[in-house]
């Protein structure tokens, strides 16, 4: 069966420190990755895609990157953190393959506190 | 207007209430449709999934869709404090990223 892992669960970081969010996938080959941010009482933010290795589709322009250096693993960096990224970081997964609604298995998520 | 829209609530229910949750949207191209429960500080899980119109039953859930009215719902029978969360809906048009709601809170009290 599919794993989904993300860690940190939980970080805290000063403004302008750098990040670095860690997700791997268990399980499937060539799985579609996403990053999504949530912030309190708020909705999901598609923050990035990738459909493939080193195959990165950005959905909002700020001070986040996405990379994809394995076939299941994506990372979200920053170079330096604003108080406006703290929220709840998700990683999500989806098989095309398997299925073109595009059904998306989400990790446990990490918890960013931007202090 | 948005592609999705959602109610926020809160909603409040007592135990073994019928819930009616309900999601609009825009894009008559979507054709595939999810709920997606989300528990405080977890991940969102698929809890449904409906294709085109028409009523799927899982349990005390059942998922239902009017394309006609571009219009989905997710009722709960027999509500439990345990369903307590957050409710997303979800759709696609097909080999294209979900696009979600903004997620309806539930509680159900005992």
């Amino acid at each position: 069966s599919q794993t989904i892992h993300q860690w940190p669960a939980t970080l805290v970081q000063p403004v302008g420190s750098p990040l670095s969010l860690e997700c791997t996938v268990e399980g499937t080959s060539n799985p579609n990755l996403y990053w999504y941010r949530q912030a309190a009482g708020r909705g999901l933010q598609l923050l990035f895609y990738s459909v493939g290795i080193g195959q990165i589709s950005s959905e909002v322009p700020q001070n986040l990157s996405a990379s994809r250096p394995q076939d299941r693993q994506f990372i979200l960096s920053s170079k330096k953190l604003l108080l406006s990224d703290s929220g709840f970081y998700l990683c999500a997964w989806s098989s095309r393959r398997d299925s073109p609604a595009d059904t998306q298995y989400f990790g446990p998520g990490t918890r960013l506190t931007v202090l | 207007q948005k592609e999705v829209e959602q109610d926020p609530g809160p909603l409040s229910v007592p135990e073994g209430a019928i819930v009616s949750l309900n999601c609009t949207y825009s894009n008559s191209a979507f054709q595939y449709f999810m709920w997606y429960r989300q528990y405080s500080r977890k991940g969102p899980e698929l809890l449904m999934y409906t294709y085109s119109s028409g009523n799927k039953e899982d349990g005390r859930f059942t998922a239902q869709v009017d394309k006609s009215s571009k219009y989905i719902s997710l009722f709960i029978r027999d509500s439990q404090p345990s369903d307590s969360a957050t409710y997303l809906c979800a759709m696609s048009r097909g080999n294209t990223p979900l696009v979600f709601g903004k997620g309806t809170r539930l509680s159900v009290i005992a």
